[in-house]
């Protein structure tokens, strides 16, 4: 079975500083890996994947994040934090070997705060 | 840009009544979503659907069904709603990709907000 953990409900940085919202997953075979960005009151935004190659994907809105096979990984970064970056950050995965499942299975979500 | 529309931002209904949430996507995209979103829990997929007519169960079908007569529209229906079913419902789609349904981004709407009492 598939699974993703998000282990902090809530990550708080001063804007200006680099952030880290971190993504642990659980699959059979090779991820393909995803993160979302949600607004308030609104529906997820993709920011970006991993499915093959570089293990340094970049994103939207200057995003990027790095795929560790051995330490089953893929955290989002982001070298200089704005307020505007205030929202809740699901990552998702899906195991391609799972073969008829089709899921994405998403984790629970992180709220990053970005302070002045 | 994509836009997945739903119909209603939110919902009140009482228990017992049926309940349909509507999606439309306007790119012609092959798949459609439904999830539900509860805090602490994530997203969790209650149906999907990659072509006209068809559909597949997620994680928690139970209680709930779908409908999807056009490419563009995808419908959720709860045949008798419950208080357990107060949540955020959201409607997602996406192009078919290669190689798989979750190569492709999902594009998601902005949610139905539903309150079961």
């Amino acid at each position: 079975a598939q699974s993703v953990a998000q282990p902090e409900d809530q990550v708080n940085v001063a804007e200006g500083n680099p952030l880290t919202v971190k993504c642990t997953y659980s699959v059979s075979g090779n991820p393909y890996l995803f993160w979302y960005v949600q607004y308030p009151n609104r529906g997820l935004q993709f920011l970006l994947k991993y499915i093959t190659g570089d293990n340094l994907v970049k994103g939207s809105y200057g995003f990027e994040a790095e795929f560790n096979k051995s330490q089953t990984s893929f955290h989002l970064k982001k070298p200089s934090a704005l307020v505007s970056d205030s929202a809740l950050y699901f990552c998702a995965v899906r195991d391609p070997l799972t073969g008829g499942g089709n899921k994405l299975t998403f984790g629970t979500g992180t709220h990053l705060q970005v302070e002045l | 840009d994509v836009k997945v529309t739903q119909s209603s931002r939110y919902l009140v209904k009482r228990t017992g009544e049926k309940v349909f949430l509507e999606c439309v996507q306007d790119m012609d995209h092959e798949n459609m979503f439904w999830y539900r979103q509860d805090p602490g829990l994530g997203l969790r997929l209650i149906y999907f659907s990659y072509d006209v007519k068809m559909k597949e169960k997620g994680d928690i079908p139970e209680g709930y069904s779908v409908s999807r007569e056009k490419k563009e529209r995808f419908s959720l229906i709860l045949e008798s709603a419950s208080t357990n079913q107060t949540s955020m419902y959201l409607c997602a789609s996406s192009r078919a990709g290669t190689g798989g349904f979750f190569n492709s981004p999902l594009h998601f709407g902005n949610g139905t907000r539903l309150t079961v009492t």
